[in-house]
């Protein structure tokens, strides 16, 4: 079955330490975005690529950082620099390049908790 | 600039009657889509419903449909007959062709009473 994968489901870290989160999919999509959500809240866009090794910043960028070396993976990196890293983190793809843009599919999220 | 807004932070329905989540957005391009998901507790995505901005009727899956007025920039979601299973955070969201980028409302939080 096609999909996106996010793992692990739940990450502890201690205050300080870099952590990467994975997100792989098998749609063959050629967008992939990560998103940022705090209790209660919408959704608000990190990072996002349209194409292999080419990413943009998103509205929340400072304190992460991401790679798209492969076009089934976008890992995202959140950084000792992210303030207030514990949120709940979902990774999503597209497709890309159709006249009216399509929907995203979402992987099931990773809850990351620093303390 | 592109904007998604959803007013109602949240609303109750009884159980087997119909609900209307509001969804109002702004954007100048002439090519986009709009989007509503559905985030149950656990915090997955599901995809519910697609419009896309030349398309001339109304979207429908199902027990949903979203009420597009484009001249007052409006993508309503309708449910009918709702189930206790409809309880959950519902988003609106916008993409246009011009950047790929998907914008997403600050959610309506449902409650579907028995």
């Amino acid at each position: 079955d096609g999909g996106i994968t996010q793992s692990p489901k739940y990450l502890f870290r201690k205050e300080g330490q870099n952590v990467t989160l994975s997100c792989e999919q098998n749609l063959n999509h050629d967008a992939m975005y990560w998103y940022r959500q705090d209790p209660g809240q919408g959704l608000r866009l990190i990072y996002y690529s349209q194409i292999v090794n080419d990413f943009q910043k998103g509205d929340i960028a400072e304190g992460y950082s991401v790679s798209r070396e492969k076009k089934e993976s976008f890992p995202l990196t959140v950084t000792s620099a992210q303030k207030n890293p514990t949120a709940f983190y979902l990774c999503a793809s597209s497709i890309v390049g159709s006249p009216i843009p399509y929907e995203q599919y979402f992987g099931p999220g990773t809850r990351l908790t620093v303390t | 600039a592109q904007k998604i807004t959803q007013t109602q932070p949240g609303m109750f329905v009884q159980e087997k009657e119909a609900v209307t989540l509001d969804c109002t957005y702004d954007t100048s391009d002439p090519s986009y889509g709009l989007f509503w998901y559905k985030q149950p507790s656990s915090g997955e995505m599901i995809f519910l419903i697609y419009q896309g901005s030349y398309d001339q009727q109304n979207a429908t899956e199902g027990r949903y449909s979203l009420n597009f007025q484009k001249a007052r920039k409006s993508a309503n979601l309708v449910i009918s007959a709702s189930q206790l299973g409809d309880s959950a955070m519902y988003f609106c969201a916008m993409s246009t062709s011009g950047t790929y980028k998907y914008i997403f409302g600050t959610g309506t939080r449902l409650k579907v009473l028995a």
